[in-house]
């Protein structure tokens, strides 16, 4: 039973231009949202997170939407460069969990130049 | 860079031996939680350590247990392997003040045969 999912395994896009990843969950205990960023060899590092009580949180080129009626949110990069390419992760937190993390399937993103 | 070490790098091991994985987080580090990342799919989580006592644990059997130590280092211990236990094995860290907020070291990639 997969609480987190992330239906786009791989993304390209142009230098430039808007990424948007996608991320879909069923458990309505989540409360934190966090997205994590994964070059090959390397652990996954933390880039954006977002609480329940906002819909949306920026940070430089990334912005994370949450829609708590729909239980989706996306990760906005804007302008994408070449260095966002990496694999994208999703992932919740809940009380009801003891804080830990679940995680999504991951996306790929490719920027080309 | 986030702080936390994982060695060995790579690991190989036959299907029934015994292993031991190791994790070095920094000071303040006091929560340090193990995932298990299969080919193609996000990290899952194993258990979590708070000041050296298990403080919550995915669904994984009793061969998966772990240590903390006083000096921010930790351990996952695996018995009986079987093949699907290949995978990435990731520590993370995180403080006290930033909770959710995990730290990842770059994982051991151990591969049963």
């Amino acid at each position: 039973d997969q609480q987190v999912k992330q239906n786009s395994p791989s993304l390209s896009v142009q230098e430039g231009r808007i990424s948007i990843l996608n991320c879909d969950y069923t458990n309505s205990m989540f409360d934190y949202f966090l997205w994590y960023k994964k070059y090959p060899a390397e652990g996954p590092t933390f880039l954006i997170s977002i609480s329940s009580i906002k819909d949306k949180n920026e940070d430089g080129r990334f912005t994370v939407f949450l829609n708590k009626s729909a239980k989706h949110l996306s990760l906005h990069i804007v302008p994408s460069q070449p260095g966002d390419s990496a694999v994208y992760f999703c992932a919740a937190s809940g009380e009801d969990a003891g804080n830990m993390l679940t995680f999504g399937g991951g996306t790929r993103l490719m920027v080309k130049p | 860079e986030t702080g936390v070490t994982q060695s060995p790098t790579h690991l190989i091991k036959t299907r029934g031996q015994q292993v031991t994985l190791r994790c070095s987080s920094q000071s303040g580090h006091n929560t340090v939680s193990w995932y298990q990342q299969a080919l193609g799919q996000g990290p899952q989580f194993i258990f979590q350590y708070y000041r050296e006592e298990e403080n919550g644990r995915g669904n994984f059997p009793p061969r998966f247990s772990g240590l903390q130590f006083p000096n921010y280092s930790s351990e996952l211990n695996v018995n009986a392997l079987e093949l699907d236990d290949s995978a990435l094995y990731l520590c993370a860290g995180e403080m006290d003040s930033l909770v959710d907020t995990q730290y990842f070291g770059p994982g051991t990639r151990l591969t049963v045969l």
